[in-house]
């Protein structure tokens, strides 16, 4: 089992530029949940996805999207790079609010 | 209170000392609190899940209680050892399953 997936791990994007950050999981996790990471903020909940087929927004939705495609992939797009949206992403999963989030690598993500 | 708090920011700990750290989080509505170890470098890792008032968790020398109440959960770590220097992040759930982390408490043990 992989656990939960994302790809790419390191990204640098020039300003203006649109991306995708895909999030998979293997472990039948029914909600999701994509997170950036800054310095001093721990983690600020960008989107999530209680369940297949609904999305909600988090703290810091502006500038993103996100996409249910299924149950196991979870992806969040920046439709126009900024600088502001260098972060450390993270993807994480869980099977109820009543256990333990799984994580993804992070990706590393600049904007010049 | 309307997000999660935790307190302090950092602490500095002497290798064999005990200390705790604190997450406050909003008393209404309340369905789980998480608390989570995040090595630098690394990704964010379960310590425990708490979901009843007067719940408490320990996991080695780590331990965690839990005041819905109120609204706060204390961890403690016993003994401190340089592999406990970590940052501890809490998370409060609603019933939406919107979980919302703390800025963390970064530990430093000190050999």
């Amino acid at each position: 089992n992989a656990g939960v997936t994302q790809t790419p791990k390191f990204q640098v994007l020039k300003t203006g530029q649109s991306m995708t950050l895909q999030c998979a999981q293997d472990m039948n996790h029914n909600s999701m949940y994509w997170y950036r990471q800054d310095p001093g903020m721990g983690l600020r909940l960008i989107y999530y996805s209680a369940s297949e087929g609904t999305t909600d927004k988090g703290e810091v939705p502006n500038g993103y999207n996100v996409s249910r495609l299924n149950k196991r992939e979870f992806s969040l797009r920046l439709e126009s790079a900024a600088p502001s949206q260098t972060s450390v992403y993270f993807c994480a999963g869980t099977g109820t609010g009543l256990s333990e989030a799984f994580f993804g690598q992070g990706t590393r993500l600049t904007v010049v | 209170i309307l997000n999660v708090e935790q307190s302090p920011q950092s602490l500095h700990v002497q290798e064999g000392d005990s200390t705790n750290f604190t997450c406050s989080f909003p008393s209404s509505n309340f369905y789980a609190l998480h608390w989570y170890r995040w090595e630098t470098a690394k990704s964010p890792e379960a310590l425990f899940v708490m979901t009843l008032n007067g719940d408490e968790k320990k996991k080695g020398r780590i331990s965690a209680t839990l005041n819905t109440k109120e609204g706060y959960s204390y961890l403690y770590i016993k003994g401190s050892q340089p592999e406990d220097s970590a940052t501890y992040l809490c998370a409060f759930i609603l019933g939406d399953y919107k979980l919302s982390f703390g800025a963390g408490t970064t530990v430093t043990v000190r050999a």
